[in-house]
């Protein structure tokens, strides 16, 4: 596609619930990354995707959390047992395989656990 | 570690005025990238500009220009002739140029205002 689109938008779950937020990136970026945002802050590093494989996943936070992308392509970031803290944006962004290439982000799916 | 610090919160400007949006970084790798990024009120994150370590030449795009200084490890922005539509939060992030690093350490955000 055009650019990196995220779905849902937005998402509102019950504590404990299981989520699932969707990235599709940028046709040919190799490249994918899942950032969290909080109010107020900037964007903190959750995976990173190159091709099929996490390359990086230091940033989750702890096991509730994890992330695929079966085909090189869309990515899907999963929460099981849903806290409250969990409550934030979460932004996925694809860039070209060069670490000088800066992110095309996507508009972030808005977390809210109640 | 990397730590990127924007030490500016909140800047509010009249249009017309510059304004230099400072970013302080810390890294121990001699390889690194350094970028700015806009989120305007809409919330989607823009990238403006990268810069590499070992390119210390400063940049000038439009009213846009970058002022990049190893000596203080800052790469600081500066917008000449502010307009309303500049108002927006951003983002300095810092890259490692290490092999597979592929993570952004990002600073906590300016929000700027231009007003009217």
């Amino acid at each position: 596609g055009a650019g990196v689109s995220q779905t849902p938008s937005n998402k509102v779950t019950e504590k404990g619930k299981y989520v699932e937020l969707r990235c599709d990136p940028i046709s040919g970026h190799t490249a994918l990354y899942w950032y969290r945002q909080s109010l107020g802050q900037g964007p903190e590093f959750l995976i990173y995707f190159q091709g099929t494989g996490a390359a990086d996943d230091s940033g989750l936070p702890n096991d509730r959390f994890f992330a695929v992308r079966p085909e090189g392509s869309v990515s899907t970031l999963k929460i099981q047992r849903t806290e409250r803290g969990d409550s934030a944006v979460y932004l996925c962004a694809s860039s070209a395989n060069r670490e000088d290439y800066g992110y095309t982000f996507g508009s972030g799916t808005r977390l809210t656990v109640v | 570690a990397q730590k990127v610090t924007q030490a500016q919160t909140e800047i509010s400007v009249v249009e017309k005025e510059d304004v230099t949006l400072d970013c302080v970084y810390e890294t121990r790798d001699t390889t690194y990238y350094l970028f700015w990024y806009k989120q305007p009120p809409s919330g989607e994150l823009v990238f403006l500009i990268r810069r590499n370590s070992f390119d210390e030449q400063n940049e000038i795009s439009g009213r846009y220009s970058w002022n990049f200084q190893k000596s203080t490890s800052s790469f600081n922005f500066t917008i000449t002739a502010s307009q309303v539509v500049d108002s927006a939060v951003y983002f300095c992030a810092l890259r490692s140029g290490n092999t597979n690093a592929g993570k952004s350490t990002f600073g906590d955000g300016t929000t700027l205002t231009v007003k009217p």
